[in-house]
């Protein structure tokens, strides 16, 4: 099992310019996030899925679209990148997010991106 | 809202010295508290998770224990490979359960040999 991975794992844009980062899980797993890591923010909630073909937004959504048209990937979109969206960018999944032997998320190892 | 706050924001131990670190929340309805460990450079990876007041789970050199506003999570004779940064979350209950984690800043911990 290779678990969650993400591509790309580094990426530098210009402002304005768009990209799609993509997340994969291998686990099966019902739910799906994506994330962002600022210094001294803590991780944030950007958009998250509870199914195939179901998006809904999380805390900081702004800027940012995502799709989730299999059930082991989920997207996230900037259609145009501002410096404001540098950060590093994780993606997690869980089996189901009710059950109380299934909260754990299990997190991708990051996509650090840069905009200028 | 739910809030998590962790402190301190760095700890620097020698080998063997053993110390705790904490994490506070406010939530409206704690379904679970979680603690993960992140290395530099990669995703955070789980460790615990705690569900209710008074309960502890180790792991190796780690213990997690949690009260109704703050959980611990103590380090027994730290080794150098034990240096990460430790993040403390939680999950609220309510009807959009779609697992959201409210996660802390972290706590950088560093163990000089």
């Amino acid at each position: 099992n290779a678990g969650v991975t993400q591509t790309p794992k580094f990426r530098v844009l210009k402002t304005g310019q768009s990209m799609t980062l993509l997340c994969a899980q291998d686990m099966n797993h019902e739910y799906m996030y994506w994330y962002r890591q600022d210094p001294g923010m803590g991780l944030r909630l950007i958009h998250y899925s509870v199914g195939e073909g179901t998006t809904a937004k999380g805390e900081v959504p702004d800027g940012y679209n995502v799709s989730r048209l299999k059930k082991q990937n989920f997207l996230l979109g900037l259609e145009s990148a501002a410096p404001s969206q540098t950060s590093v960018y994780f993606c997690a999944s869980t089996k189901i997010a009710g059950g109380p032997s299934y909260n754990e998320q299990f997190f991708g190892p990051g996509t650090r991106l840069t905009v200028l | 809202e739910d809030q998590v706050t962790q402190s301190p924001e760095a700890l620097r131990l020698q080998e063997g010295e053993s110390s705790s670190l904490n994490c506070s929340y406010t939530v409206s309805g704690l379904r679970g508290l979680f603690w993960y460990r992140q290395d530099p450079g990669k995703g955070p990876e789980f460790l615990f998770t705690l569900y209710s007041a008074g309960e502890e789970k180790e792991k190796e050199r780690l213990k997690a224990t949690l009260t109704k506003k703050e959980s611990f999570l103590h380090i027994t004779a730290p080794k150098p490979e034990d240096s990460a940064t430790y993040l403390c979350a939680v999950q609220a209950k309510g009807g959009t359960s779609y697992g959201k984690l409210t996660f802390g800043q972290g706590t950088i911990l560093t163990v000089h040999p």
